[in-house]
């Protein structure tokens, strides 16, 4: 069956444009997290999302927003994007959440702000 | 806060051999779940194998398997005939059962390099 797919896989924007990521789960799975990944701070949560209702928010800036649809696919939005927000974006996929059984990763999106 | 730590930013191993990775992490909890991720140049996170704190037995999947040791707080990593595809970042993860909504805590990870 598919994995998790997000795209796009890379993306080039100018500091104070905003932009959206896409994630779309695994068939079947209805919770999705999203995560940012930079060198310095490593992996870190944004927000998971459950039957389009966040559940859960990490310790990010209100510039960081998501939302998921009745499909279980989910978007982040990053408004006015500073250089900082330069960061591989991972998204993941469960049945429900976690449920200690992990979650699937999709490949991410390469985000380079210029 | 629970917190991982990864002592080991980078490791090498000769293919077929044996290496372990390191991971400590921090929690004031009883139950929760311990993960190895690996993160190939393709990007995607793999989970490796994962670990339930109420269990005592260490958990194996083929080549990995894992020294859980509670109380220490320590959750290594062996991989045993080390192959070229072992090549990634890998990441230990913590995650403690919230009734849905968990957040998978990461350490800094570790760089595993496989020599031919």
């Amino acid at each position: 069956k598919a994995g998790v797919t997000q795209t796009p896989r890379y993306l080039i924007k100018t500091r104070g444009q905003q932009v959206t990521l896409s994630c779309s789960p695994i068939s079947g799975h209805r919770s999705v997290s999203w995560y940012q990944q930079t060198p310095g701070q490593g992996l870190q949560f944004l927000f998971e999302y459950f039957s389009e209702t966040q559940r859960n928010k990490g310790n990010f800036p209100g510039r960081f927003s998501g939302r998921q649809f009745s499909n279980s696919r989910s978007e982040m939005n990053v408004s006015t994007l500073e250089l900082g927000d330069s960061a591989l974006y991972l998204c993941a996929s469960s049945f429900g959440g976690g449920e200690g059984y992990g979650y699937t990763f999709g490949s991410g999106t390469r985000l380079t702000v210029v | 806060a629970q917190t991982v730590t990864q002592s080991q930013p980078e490791m090498s191993v000769q293919e077929a051999e044996t290496v372990t990775l390191s991971c400590t992490y921090d929690t004031s909890e009883n139950n929760y779940y311990l993960f190895w991720y690996k993160q190939p140049p393709s990007r995607q996170m793999i989970l490796v194998i994962r670990q339930e704190a109420y269990k005592q037995q260490n958990a194996t999947e083929n080549r990995f398997s894992v020294n859980f040791q509670k109380a220490a707080k320590s959750f290594s990593l062996k991989i045993s005939d080390s192959q070229l595809g072992d090549t990634a970042m890998y990441f230990c993860a913590f995650m403690k059962p919230q009734g849905g909504s968990e957040k998978l805590v990461f350490g800094k990870g570790t760089k595993l390099t496989v020599n031919p």
